[in-house]
């Protein structure tokens, strides 16, 4: 099993340009999310989904936008990047949505918008 | 609401030091409590959990006990080495299901081990 992959690993953004992070895990969990991890704050929870068709925001949505089409993957859409928008992304998954499963994070996207 | 707070870094040990990384966390119910580490460049895994009071965690010589009446889960070791230099992560759930929360994280502890 490959685990959780995302692609790419760097990206460098223009502010106003948009992209889309992608994400994928191969051990059919329900449960994937996506955090950013910022110096000094650890990671805030930004988009999850309990299931293909079902998403919903956390703490962090702004800016941000995702879907859910298939099991595998969880993609993650910037609209219109702003330097704010400058951080490590990390996408999660899990066997399901208890909060006493584990999750196991892919290796993380790092975005610098300029 | 839910938060964790956690030592800041970094924290700096010789090789064969006993490590203890405090962390004591805010929540509503009874939270699910972890450690996670990340090692320089790579996204974080878990190293150890912990799902009710009283409950101990361990792997790989670590270990924290969830503590309910002094809402803490300190990360222990007894001799730390040069390969434990990473940083590390308390985090909790709450086990309320639906995926609202996800994990709460505290800022990280940088724990370097110097031969």
């Amino acid at each position: 099993n490959a685990g959780v992959t995302q692609t790419p690993k760097f990206q460098v953004l223009k502010t106003g340009q948009s992209m889309t992070l992608q994400c994928a895990q191969d051990m059919n969990h329900e449960y994937m999310s996506w955090y950013r991890q910022d110096p000094g704050m650890g990671l805030r929870l930004i988009h999850y989904s309990v299931g293909a068709g079902i998403t919903d925001q956390g703490e962090v949505p702004n800016g941000y936008n995702v879907s859910r089409s298939t099991t595998e993957d969880f993609p993650l859409r910037l609209l219109s990047a702003a330097p704010s928008q400058t951080s490590v992304y990390f996408c999660a998954s899990s066997k399901g949505t208890r909060g006493s499963y584990e999750q196991y994070f892919g290796p993380g996207t790092r975005l610098t918008v300029t | 609401g839910n938060s964790v707070t956690q030592m800041e870094g970094p924290v700096t040990l010789s090789e064969e030091a006993f490590l203890t990384i405090n962390c004591t966390y805010t929540a509503t119910g009874y939270p699910s409590l972890f450690w996670y580490v990340q090692y320089p460049g790579e996204g974080l895994q878990l190293l150890l959990k912990a799902t009710k009071a009283d409950d101990k965690g361990s792997n790989k010589g670590f270990e924290a006990t969830y503590r309910k009446e002094t809402t803490s889960f300190h990360l222990e070791k007894g001799s730390v080495q040069v390969s434990d230099s990473a940083v590390y992560f308390c985090a909790l759930s709450n086990n309320r299901g639906g995926g609202a929360d996800g994990l709460t994280f505290g800022k990280g502890t940088h724990l370097i081990i110097q031969p």
